[in-house]
C-alpha cells in the first residue's frame, strides 16, 4: 500500500540554522501538506500545496518557513533560522483531491521529530 | 486559539465495552468533522468522517454522531478491542479551505 514518507526521522538542530524537511508524497497524489505538533500540543496545519504553489497557510507559516516540491516527488519544508519553539513533530500530508468528500483526502506521514537546541 | 476541543487526555475502557471519546467545537464555519488514530511514532490514520448534513456516520465497529446544535461530535467504539489502543484526534475543516483543525486528542486504552 502506498504511503506517505519523512526523511529524517528524528533531527537536532542548533538555534539559529536552517533545516529542510524532506517528504515523499503518494505518487498520485496532488495536494500536499505540513503539519506540527508540538509535543503535548495538538496538531496544528502550517500550509498546504497544491499546482506547485502554496495555497493555503496559517499564521504560523511566517517568512522563516517555505515549502518546495523541487522534483515532482519530494516536497520540503524549509525553516530558514530555527528558534527553540520550532522544536516538534513535522508531519506531511498528501491527497488526491483537495475538496472535502471524504476524509481520505489526506494521508500522513510518520513524522519529523525536530529539536533545536 | 481552540477551536477544537477534547475535553479528556485519556480514557480506559474495558475490552468488548463501548468507547466513547468527545469532541467540542466553537466555529460554526465548520461543515466536515473527522476522527484520526495516532499510534506512536506513526502519522495520524483517518478513521471515519462526517459532513454538517449528516447527524451520524457509521462505519463498522466505529460510529461518529453530530450534534451541530451543540457543536459536539463523538466517535463511539463497540465492542472496544486492545487494539484500539491509541490517541484519537478529533479534526474539523471550514467550508472555506481545505485545513484541518485537530483538538488536542484523547489517549485511549482497551484492557484486555
Amino acid at each position: 500500500e502506498p504511503e506517505v514518507t519523512q526523511t529524517p526521522s528524528h533531527q537536532v538542530t542548533q538555534m539559529g540554522q536552517e533545516v529542510i524537511l524532506r517528504c515523499v508524497p503518494i505518487s498520485n497524489h496532488l495536494y500536499f501538506y505540513w503539519y506540527r505538533q508540538i509535543l503535548g500540543q495538538k496538531v496544528e496545519f502550517l500550509v498546504s500545496f497544491y499546482n506547485n504553489e502554496i495555497s493555503e497557510k496559517s499564521e504560523i507559516f511566517d517568512d522563516q518557513f517555505s515549502v518546495e516540491r523541487p522534483d515532482g516527488s519530494n516536497f520540503t519544508l524549509k525553516i530558514r533560522s530555527t528558534k527553540l519553539e520550532d522544536s516538534a513533530m513535522y508531519f506531511c500530508a498528501s491527497g488526491r483531491e483537495g475538496y472535502r468528500g471524504s476524509g481520505e483526502t489526506q494521508y500522513f506521514g510518520p513524522g519529523t521529530r525536530l529539536l533545536v537546541l | 486559539d481552540q477551536q477544537v476541543k477534547q475535553n479528556s487526555p485519556s480514557l480506559s475502557v474495558q475490552e468488548g465495552r463501548i468507547s466513547i471519546l468527545n469532541c467540542d467545537y466553537t466555529n460554526s464555519m465548520f461543515d466536515y468533522f473527522l476522527w484520526y488514530k495516532k499510534y506512536p511514532a506513526e502519522g495520524p490514520t483517518f478513521l471515519i468522517s462526517i459532513s454538517s448534513i449528516k447527524d451520524k456516520n457509521e462505519d463498522g465497529r466505529f460510529t461518529v454522531f453530530l450534534n451541530k446544535s451543540a457543536k459536539h461530535l463523538s466517535l463511539h467504539i463497540v465492542p472496544s478491542q486492545p487494539g484500539d489502543s491509541a490517541v484519537y484526534f478529533c479534526a474539523a475543516s471550514p467550508n472555506t479551505g481545505n485545513q484541518f483543525y485537530f483538538g488536542t486528542g484523547t489517549s485511549l486504552t482497551v484492557i484486555p
